[in-house]
Order: structure tokens, then sequence, then C-alpha cells
């Protein structure tokens, strides 16, 4: 079964603090693996892509990497802020392209 | 083009009336996804089109639900005979594929359906 699964669920952090989100899958041979960011009761907002034979993609203070040979992304948020408080999603594709998403991980920064 | 828009945003419906959705993807998009997501899930695939061609549909997507997009631009989604099951938010989403490579999908803001 082709699964996607993020860790951990929920995050409390002070605001500040670096933080790595964590997705694992099953399938080593993605073609790309997309990082979003939702918002309560909102559609998905893109953050970054990483396509297959890329490593990393950085954003602003977003950093995400991609490892395929573990089954392994990280989306790295530096310097976390209020704003930065939603459920971030990892999903990635192969070869049917469709996207499969993890469950998320629910973050809060506090002020 | 300000993006994937899905409309309605919202609807109530009772049980066993049939609705249907509406998604506009970006203009030059050729790939549309239907995604279905309930409270504290992820998104989980229904369908998707590559221009009008409806090339995969997930076990989820019972012969209650219907999707088309007739001329490869906007897409609908119909459930017929509405359960209470079927509250979620519908999210529809778009890419631009190329060469076997798919590039970043975007999403809507999503219609969330509420069964009464």
């Amino acid at each position: 079964k082709q699964e996607v699964t993020q860790i951990p669920a929920a995050l409390s952090v002070p605001e500040g603090e670096n933080l790595v989100l964590n997705c694992s899958f099953t399938d080593s041979a993605i073609y790309n693996l997309q990082w979003f960011r939702q918002d309560p009761g909102k559609g998905l907002t893109s953050l970054l892509l990483i396509q297959s034979s890329q490593r990393e993609q950085t954003s602003g203070r977003l950093n995400a990497s991609l490892d395929k040979s573990s089954g392994r992304s990280t989306l790295y948020i530096a310097a976390s802020q209020p704003g930065d408080s939603a459920t971030y999603l990892c999903a990635r594709t192969s070869g049917t392209y469709k996207y499969i998403f993890g469950t998320g991980t629910r973050l809060k920064v506090l002020a | 083009d300000t993006g994937v828009s899905q409309d309605p945003r919202h609807k109530i419906t009772k049980r066993g009336q049939n609705v249907t959705f509406r998604c506009d993807p970006i203009s030059e998009h050729n790939r549309l996804y239907w995604y279905r997501q309930t409270l504290g899930q992820g998104p989980e695939f229904l369908t998707y089109f590559q221009n009008e061609a409806q090339l995969e549909k997930s076990r989820l997507l019972s012969d209650r639900f219907s999707a088309e997009r007739p001329k490869g631009s906007f897409s609908t989604l119909e459930i017929q005979r509405t359960e209470q099951g079927d509250s979620a938010m519908y999210l529809c989403a778009s890419s631009l594929t190329r060469q076997l490579m798919n590039t970043e999908a975007f999403f809507g803001q999503g219609t969330r359906l509420t069964v009464v």
C-alpha cells in the first residue's frame, strides 16, 4: 500500500524556534514531493515542490529536502512566527501522477 | 488568472438530494484533480483528468459520484442521492504535465458540503 506518514501529528512551539516537520513514504519511485499549508476551513496553499531529480528547495524561511533512498522528506521552518500556525501536509506523486497525502502536522506557534 | 476557482464555497443539502460542484482550473493546466477531505484527515484522491479524458477513479468514488470535464477546461463533480457520509470538503486542483513531468499542483478553496 502506498502510504505517506507525517510525524508529529501536532506540534506547539514558542515564537522564534526553528522546527522540522517530517514526512515518510513507502514508495521510493516517486516523481514529486510537494509541501502544502492549510489554514482551518480553507483550501491548500502550495509551499514547495521537489521534483525527483532534486534534493531540496528553499523559499524564504522554508527549506524542504528529499531523500528518496530512505523514503523521507523534511520541511524546515526557520524563526517560526505565530502566522505560521496551520496544518502542514506533504504529498507525493508516482507513476500515476495522482497526489497521495499524509494526514498532516498541526503546528501552533505561540506568541 | 487568479488560480483555481471552486463554486459554491458552501452547500447544505438534505439527504437524498443531488448536488453539483464546479471547478475552474488555471487556464493552461491540462490536469485536473478532485479530492475529498474530512476533518483531521489529509485529502483523499477521487479522480483526475488529463484534458477531457478521465484517467483514473478511486474506489472511494461510488456509482453515485460522477465527474466530467467536457471541453478540457472546467470540471463538474455531481453526487446523486446524497448521504450524511458525503459531508466533507471537496477540493479541486490543477497542474501542468509536460513530457511526463508533473509540475506544481495548485488547489482551490474547496466546497464544503453538509448533508442534513
